[in-house]
């Protein structure tokens, strides 16, 4: 079945930093890829998504490759502020339409200090 | 548009008790679907609808139920809560029967004593 695996966190960062949260699946077609963010005392949030293989997509300066070939999605950003600290989930759509729900990853914590 | 809107934000029941979680949805989804969240397990699926009167479980659907009167609700109900549901619960809704780019609503802390 569909799963996600992403990289264990907490990831803590300085401001300004860069950063990479890993995240590869596992499907037997080519769904779309999201990551979802949850910043604290909040629901989740779609930061980006991509629809299709070498789709890029991004949202707040934040980027995900959607790569085939290596099945996998790593949400990147140049320059990490604080007010990025949140959780950061990957996420896939099912393949039957309508059951079930989005696979999710277990979700990265990601600490930025000043 | 108020999104999806959950209540109550914060709860403490005993063990035994019954309530209900309120979840609504004003943007006309079809898909409607709720979740718990706990330390280290992610996000699980309870139960999830795919239109009004249609309901089916998810991943971890006992000591819950649900149901699907209208488009705009999708309440939870604790039958006789458990120590064990102690935990975030979150309501999601997305356009059409797909679970696509789902919107979250703001989640209830649940503890049960």
């Amino acid at each position: 079945g569909d799963s996600v695996t992403q990289m264990e966190g907490p990831v803590t960062l300085s401001e300004e930093a860069f950063l990479t949260i890993n995240c590869t699946y596992t499907a037997t077609g080519y769904p779309s890829l999201f990551w979802y963010v949850q910043y604290p005392g909040e629901g989740l949030q779609l930061l980006l998504k991509a629809t299709k293989a070498d789709d890029k997509g991004s949202n707040k300066g934040f980027e995900a490759t959607y790569r085939k070939e290596t099945t996998s999605f790593h949400l990147e950003k140049g320059s990490v502020q604080v007010s990025d600290s949140a959780v950061y989930f990957c996420a896939l759509p099912p393949e039957d339409t309508g059951r079930r729900a989005l696979t999710f990853g277990s979700g990265t914590r990601l600490q930025v200090q000043p | 548009n108020a999104g999806v809107t959950q209540t109550p934000k914060f709860q403490v029941l005993k063990t035994g008790q019954s309530m209900t979680l309120q979840c609504a949805q004003d943007m006309n989804h079809e898909y409607m679907s709720w979740y718990r969240q706990d330390p280290g397990m992610g996000l699980r699926l309870i139960h999830y609808s795919v239109g009004a009167g249609i309901t089916d479980q998810g991943e971890v659907p006992n000591g819950y139920n649900v149901s699907r009167s209208t488009t705009e609700d999708f309440p939870l109900r604790l039958l006789s809560a458990a120590p064990s549901q102690t935990s975030v619960y979150f309501c999601a809704s997305s356009f059409g029967q797909a679970p696509y780019e789902q919107y979250f609503g703001p989640g209830t802390r649940l503890t049960v004593t």
